[in-house]
């Protein structure tokens, strides 16, 4: 069936370095990528999506980029800061009916 | 605007026990949906309406779980009987164009669920 692969499951980095967290799709007709943030104890909020019709989108200190050859797409932070860490979640959307195919995390640790 | 609102944010119950899960969704909108997030993963989805409508439940263990969005506001979720297995976090999300394309979830803080 339809899957979405994430690494790391754990991702340490130096305060102010930078964060890239990898995800794969396996539906080829997948054409919806979000990425969403969970903080402790809360639900997941989005912080960043791309649809396929794009290749790259940024946001401040956050940017995605999809790769629909291959079927990846990833999420990069710069100049991580300590309110970074949290757990982050990949998803892939497929077309037919829009429900979203979820990572399985990947939990970001900002070292001071 | 007032977020996604979900009660209550702890359960503990024994297994065979039922348990009911309460959320109300961001005023406006249409689409609403229940996630099971077990420790360690990410959410499944088990439920989805489109106002008081089911649009997906293939993935809901009919012979425990139920839900129901009165009015397409509020929504219930129920387990009967409990099981060990279903110890995890349960999410509310909605969005705003009733699932007729790819948008954002906004989602509850959820209820933690531990059965003993």
């Amino acid at each position: 069936g339809e899957n979405v692969e994430q690494h790391p499951s754990t991702l340490s980095v130096q305060e102010g370095d930078s964060a890239v967290i990898k995800c794969t799709y396996s539906d080829s007709a997948s054409n919806y990528f979000p990425w969403y943030k969970q903080e402790l104890g809360k639900g997941p909020q989005l912080i960043i999506d791309i649809r396929s019709n794009v290749g790259e989108k940024k946001d401040q200190r956050i940017a995605v980029t999809l790769n629909k050859t291959a079927k990846h797409f990833s999420l990069h932070i710069t100049e991580t800061q300590p309110e970074d860490s949290a757990v982050y979640f990949c998803a892939a959307s497929r077309r037919s009916n829009y429900q979203l195919i979820w990572g399985a995390g990947t939990k970001l640790i900002i070292k001071p | 605007e007032a977020g996604v609102a979900q009660s209550p944010r702890y359960k503990i119950i024994e297994k065979r026990q039922s348990v009911a899960f309460w959320c109300n969704p961001i005023s406006g909108h249409a689409t609403l949906y229940w996630y099971q997030q077990i420790l360690g993963q990410g959410p499944k989805l088990l439920i989805q309406f489109q106002n008081n409508g089911v649009v997906d439940d293939s993935q809901l263990p009919k012979d425990r779980f139920s839900a129901e969005r009165l009015k397409g506001v509020d929504s219930t979720l129920k387990i009967q009987p409990a099981k060990l297995e279903d110890s995890a976090v349960y999410l509310c999300a909605s969005s705003w164009t009733g699932g007729q394309g790819n948008e954002k979830l906004f989602f509850g803080s959820g209820t933690q669920l531990s059965v003993l």
